[in-house]
């Protein structure tokens, strides 16, 4: 099976800190699209940043940034200048090029603290 | 409109109820998908529809039926179910296969 996985269930961080989630995948493709996905508290699923995998430039989202590793399939997530707003679930995921089923991670729980 | 609605927000169900589900967007968005979420765990996919034709089943119970009456609207109808199947529904949309955007979900209890 073609996994993703996030080996940090829960992280913390001080507001205007930075912080690092991380996520590897497993896959035999060569095209795919890698997501990452904050879940408040209100549950709606909120796309923070995407990443073809095409493309060696890392993908930037204002205070968010990845660090995509293809060679290492590894594609992290970083946080700037944390705020009590980015208190979520992150989950990583993985998409085919031409497929329609998105692999999620199991998530990691982030709290931002005061 | 950049958003994908659902209602209800909440439902709670006997285990002899019939209910529905809804979703709408309005993004001109051809594929459709509803998701089953667990506490604390990722989304599972249920069901996708392309161009309002079912185009993935992951095997889900016939308790579960889903309907695109049209390429707004995507419905779950719930017939029969079972306390295990109390989660949160969420509803997606996407154009082409490479973004989703997902609706705030519906909370499900079933007694």
């Amino acid at each position: 099976a073609q996994t993703v996985t996030q080996s940090q269930p829960e992280m913390s961080v001080q507001e205007a800190e930075t912080v690092t989630l991380s996520c590897t995948y497993d896959t035999s493709e060569n095209n795919y699209y890698l997501f990452w996905y904050k879940q408040p508290p209100s549950r709606q699923m909120i796309l923070v940043i995407r990443q073809e995998a095409y493309k060696q430039q890392n993908a930037t989202e204002n205070r968010f940034s990845v660090n995509f590793q293809k060679a290492a399939k590894s594609f992290s997530l970083k946080i700037s200048d944390s705020q009590l707003g980015d208190t979520a679930m992150y989950f990583c995921a993985r998409l085919r090029y031409s497929g329609s089923r998105l692999t999620f991670g199991e998530g990691t729980q982030l709290t931002v603290n005061p | 409109d950049t958003e994908v609605t659902q209602t209800p927000k909440h439902l709670v169900m006997g285990m002899t109820n019939k209910k529905s589900l809804k979703c709408e967007q309005h993004m001109g968005h051809r594929a459709m998908y509803w998701y089953k979420q667990k506490a604390k765990k990722p989304p599972e996919l249920m069901f996708v529809y392309s161009y309002e034709k079912l185009s993935i089943n992951e095997s889900v119970p016939s308790r579960f039926s889903p309907e695109c009456p049209n390429s707004s609207l995507l419905n779950l109808h719930l017939h029969a179910l079972q306390p295990e199947d109390s989660a949160l529904y969420l509803c997606a949309s996407g154009k082409g296969a490479n973004v989703l955007t997902f609706g705030a979900g519906s909370r499900l209890t079933v007694l």
